[in-house]
């Protein structure tokens, strides 16, 4: 079983839409969790960091649920610019600054 | 600031050859980390640092791999002999510290093939 699991998809949704990713992780010990972006062909680069609590950022939203080990990215009102592949991303516990990648769930946005 | 910068951007070699990849991370950052990422497998830690000292190695797929991290601003991974298997986008990454909270900025990273 893969330490961090994510649909691959890919999405496809027309522009406005609301699409939401889910992605899974094994470790229970995990401190820290992260959903990070990468564009075709080029290097990932972190999107927001999320928080038990629930965190937002303009049309983004992620939340987190410890008991399920489950996190999850909502993206509202989908521009053609949020293309991209999202990997969620879990941070193991202890002070290693150690991350663990999911495979990446591809969107698609079309006009 | 510049960011990681990687070297070379691309490398087409043949098989048995030895290659050298080349990393810079961003000046004052701590903990640096070698990816691989493949179609198949995505992204997977090879090897990292932390204050240059190897923490991590489990992720080095085998003996014809090693990474070296000489001083706190060059780190290199080499692969000797390459195989046609070791084809895939090496992704270097700094951090500031080595809180596993600290975001990880990647370079653009060196596009193998292996011939």
């Amino acid at each position: 079983r893969k330490e961090v699991e994510q649909d691959p998809g890919p999405f496809n949704v027309p522009e406005g839409a609301t699409v939401a990713f889910n992605c899974t992780y094994s470790n229970s010990a995990s401190q820290s969790f992260f959903w990070y972006r990468q564009d075709c062909r080029k290097e990932p680069k972190l999107l927001m960091s999320v928080y038990s609590s629930g965190n937002e950022d303009g049309r983004f939203t992620a939340q987190l649920n410890r008991a399920s080990q489950y996190i999850s990215l909502l993206i509202r009102d989908s521009k053609l610019s949020d293309s991209a592949t999202y990997l969620c991303v879990v941070g193991l516990s202890g002070n290693t600054g150690k991350l663990i990648f999911g495979q990446g769930t591809t969107l698609q946005v079309k006009p | 600031d510049a960011g990681v910068i990687q070297s070379p951007r691309h490398e087409v070699t043949e098989m048995g050859q030895e290659v050298t990849l080349r990393c810079k991370p961003i000046s004052g950052h701590n903990s640096l980390f070698w990816y691989r990422q493949t179609m198949m497998r995505g992204l997977e830690l090879l090897i990292y640092f932390n204050n240059n000292v190897p923490i991590d190695d489990s992720g080095m797929p085998e003996d014809r791999f090693s990474a070296k991290m000489p001083n706190a601003s060059f780190s290199t991974l080499k692969i000797q002999p390459s195989e046609p298997r070791d084809s895939a986008v090496y992704f270097c990454a700094s951090t500031t510290g080595s809180w596993t909270a600290d975001t990880q900025y990647f370079g653009p990273g060196t596009r193998l093939t292996v011939l």
